[in-house]
């Protein structure tokens, strides 16, 4: 089974500087989707960015960006210029690509990241 | 920019009854989600629909627990005798058919169990 993995609970950031949030996954597939998806204290979840894994090129978003290492199953997020609203939790997720109809289309999360942004 | 909506927006019922949570997905979008989130954890998925139909479902999503599409909007999330540890932000989420595998989510149901 595919499992998410997100080690830093908590992150801090002052306004203006850049943070980055690490996910790691672990699948057995060659096929797949990883998503970002922010939580304000709202609680809806907000998409981010996402990323195909057969394209090799990192996917980007205005001051948002990925580093995906597909050898090392590795998926971080890279907020530039941090602004207040930035804070909330940040999910990273797993789809598996394989399946037709809504068979495998569920998300699978991390745990989260809370990030702080201080002005 | 179409969304998907959810109500209600926080429901508060006794332990034992019945809830039904709605979602009014993005119209074009033929997939159909509910995932739950417990205070302070992560997203968990409870049920995929397609077609009219489940296509998947968790070991979260036992016999209390049923979805249903009652007409061409709508989708339900039905809990038929609610346990306190059925507290929790339940979401709904929806997808495109084809190209895009992005799911969009609701603003989600706070579901309070006493």
């Amino acid at each position: 089974a595919q499992t998410v993995t997100q080690s830093q609970p908590e992150m801090s950031v002052q306004e203006a500087e850049t943070v980055t949030l690490s996910c790691t996954y672990d699948t057995s597939e060659s096929d797949y989707y990883l998503f970002w998806y922010k939580q304000p204290p709202s609680r809806q979840m907000i998409l981010v960015i996402r990323q195909e894994a057969y394209k090799q090129q990192n996917a980007t978003e205005n001051r948002f960006s990925v580093n995906f290492q597909k050898a090392a199953k590795s998926f971080s997020l890279k907020i530039s210029d941090s602004q207040l609203g930035d804070a909330a939790m940040y999910f990273c997720a797993y789809r598996s690509a394989v399946g037709y109809g809504g068979s495998q289309g569920n998300l699978i999360f991390g745990k989260g990241t809370k990030l702080s942004v201080k002005p | 920019e179409p969304e998907v909506t959810q109500t209600p927006s926080h429901q508060v019922t006794q332990m034992g009854q019945e809830v039904i949570l709605r979602c009014v997905p993005i119209s074009n979008h033929l997939y159909f989600y509910w995932y739950r989130q417990i205070l302070g954890q992560k997203v968990e998925f409870l049920v995929s629909f397609y077609n009219n139909e489940i296509s998947e479902k968790s070991e979260i999503f036992d016999d209390q627990f049923s979805v249903e599409r009652p007409d061409g909007s709508n989708f339900t999330l039905k809990i038929r005798s609610t346990k306190l540890e059925d507290s929790a932000m339940y979401f709904c989420a929806s997808r495109m058919t084809g190209g895009t595998d992005t799911q969009y989510f609701g603003p989600g149901t706070r579901l309070t169990v006493l």
